[in-house]
């Protein structure tokens, strides 16, 4: 056990529709990143927050959204799904901003669009 | 922008064997950092191991080891005594040393069977 909690661990939903993913980083960690591990595309980092801001951004795409709240929780909201979405989301936390800090990695979500 | 290729999709090895995954990586930069993930059947990532480029002692972690070859931008993953819970998925990821660039970058996995 990691430490880092995603809820739900299953979602399933139509075309078109809009999800919220959940993800509680280790208890003292500052900084959240959300992953996408998708048959095609592999595992392609999506967004890193630090401390409620957002730090970096990566292959995500514009009807996808993130936010870190006060608490250090992260929702990744996803919107206007389309089936080439289904994918297992992954959220990881690490300590701060140092690169020696280790991301670790909650269980994922598993989002299936039909 | 950095890329990780893992040429093998799938490697298979006798319980108590040893096996190699090999991974190569393209980047610019001098500082950075290189890790093995294992990704079993619950599809929970686990870190196997990391290296940091600056050391040139290779890392290992129990039956767990890695031939880092900087110049030759290859990072293998040797597994001894393989175990029947070593079965999995295997990434290769390589992690900028720049504090803006903190994001993994995976190569596509090597699916590893351990044969009883």
């Amino acid at each position: 056990d990691s430490g880092v909690t995603q809820t739900p661990k299953h979602l399933i939903t139509a075309t078109g529709q809009r999800v919220t993913l959940r993800c509680s980083p280790r208890s003292g960690d500052l900084s959240v990143y959300w992953y996408q591990q998708s048959l095609d595309q592999g595992l392609q980092f999506l967004i890193q927050y630090y401390n409620g801001e957002e730090r970096a951004k990566g292959n995500i795409l514009e009807r996808f959204s993130a936010q870190q709240f006060p608490d250090l929780h992260s929702e990744l909201n996803l919107s206007s799904l389309e089936l080439g979405d289904s994918a297992l989301y992954f959220c990881a936390s690490s300590v701060g901003l140092g690169t020696s800090h280790e991301q670790y990695f909650g269980p994922g979500t598993r989002l299936t669009v039909t | 922008a950095q890329t990780v290729t893992q040429s093998q999709p799938e490697m298979s090895v006798q319980e108590a064997e040893t096996v190699t995954l090999s991974c190569t990586y393209d980047t610019s930069e001098s500082d950075y950092y290189l890790f093995w993930y294992k990704q079993p059947p619950s599809r929970q990532m686990i870190l196997v191991i990391r290296q940091e480029a600056y050391k040139q002692q290779n890392a290992t972690e129990n039956r767990f080891s890695v031939n880092f070859q900087k110049a030759a931008k290859s990072f293998s993953l040797k597994i001894s005594d393989s175990q029947l819970g070593d079965a999995a998925m295997y990434f290769c990821a390589y992690r900028s040393a720049n504090q803006g660039a903190q994001k993994l970058v995976f190569g596509q996995g090597t699916r590893l069977t351990i044969n009883p």
